[in-house]
């Protein structure tokens, strides 16, 4: 059973606290994501990863930074917490592309999500 | 860049009945592929269907099928004999056949189920 893990499911912290929003993988999978889920805004790309050490910026990358030093391992990181970064978080992992295993094997895999509420 | 529209904020089915999702997305691509997840209350993502553009059969799995339409990129997702554990979020994807690639997320649509 294909399994994404985020260290959290709710968290709580103070305004200007550093973050850190941790993801598992154990799927072997290259690509790796990083999606903020508000209300009416639907999933927006912060970060992806498409190998270890590589990063590439999303739509809103700003006040997030990542960091993937193993391949099934990708960190969020809030390096000053906000009120405005309230918000759902989520991660995901996916196969590179189909001609490494196939053409079935496309989709995005999820974690359960981490509510992180600023205060 | 791609772009990904859900025109349904909200919709409602009663059980048993037929609904369908709408779904349009921008992209001067030829591969690519299309999902539709679905987020129940728990806010675990889950796939419903995917579809590979270059297939020009309809995907379906079980009581779930989509209208693929490539030239009015359009994939509406319909939901046969509705049951209420069928309300949820449903989402709309498109990713690139190039490698490295994310998906792209409409919006969302709510879907309710009335007994």
């Amino acid at each position: 059973d294909v399994k994404v893990t985020q260290s959290s499911r709710y968290l709580v912290k103070r305004t200007g606290e550093k973050v850190f929003l941790e993801c598992v993988q154990d799927m072997d999978h290259e690509n790796m994501f990083w999606y903020r889920q508000d209300p009416g805004l639907g999933l927006r790309l912060i970060y992806f990863s498409y190998d270890v050490k590589m990063k590439e910026k999303g739509d809103i990358p700003e006040g997030y930074s990542v960091s993937r030093e193993k391949k099934e391992r990708f960190s969020l990181i809030l390096e000053s917490a906000s009120t405005n970064q309230t918000s759902m978080y989520l991660c995901a992992s996916s196969l590179r592309d189909r001609t490494s295993r196939g053409t079935m094997n496309t989709e995005a895999f999820f974690g359960q999500g981490t509510r992180l509420t600023v205060v | 860049a791609q772009t990904v529209t859900q025109s349904q904020p909200e919709m409602s089915v009663q059980e048993a009945e037929t609904v369908t999702l709408s779904c349009t997305y921008d992209t001067s691509e030829s591969d690519y592929y299309l999902f539709w997840y679905k987020q129940p209350p728990s806010r675990q993502m889950i796939l419903v269907i995917r579809q590979e553009a270059y297939k020009q059969q309809n995907a379906t799995e079980n009581r779930f099928s989509v209208n693929f339409q490539k030239a009015a990129k359009s994939f509406s997702l319909k939901i046969s004999d509705s049951q209420l554990g069928d309300a949820a979020m449903y989402f709309c994807a498109y990713r690139s056949a190039m490698g490295n690639t994310p998906l792209v997320f409409g919006k969302g649509t709510r879907l309710s189920v009335i007994a």
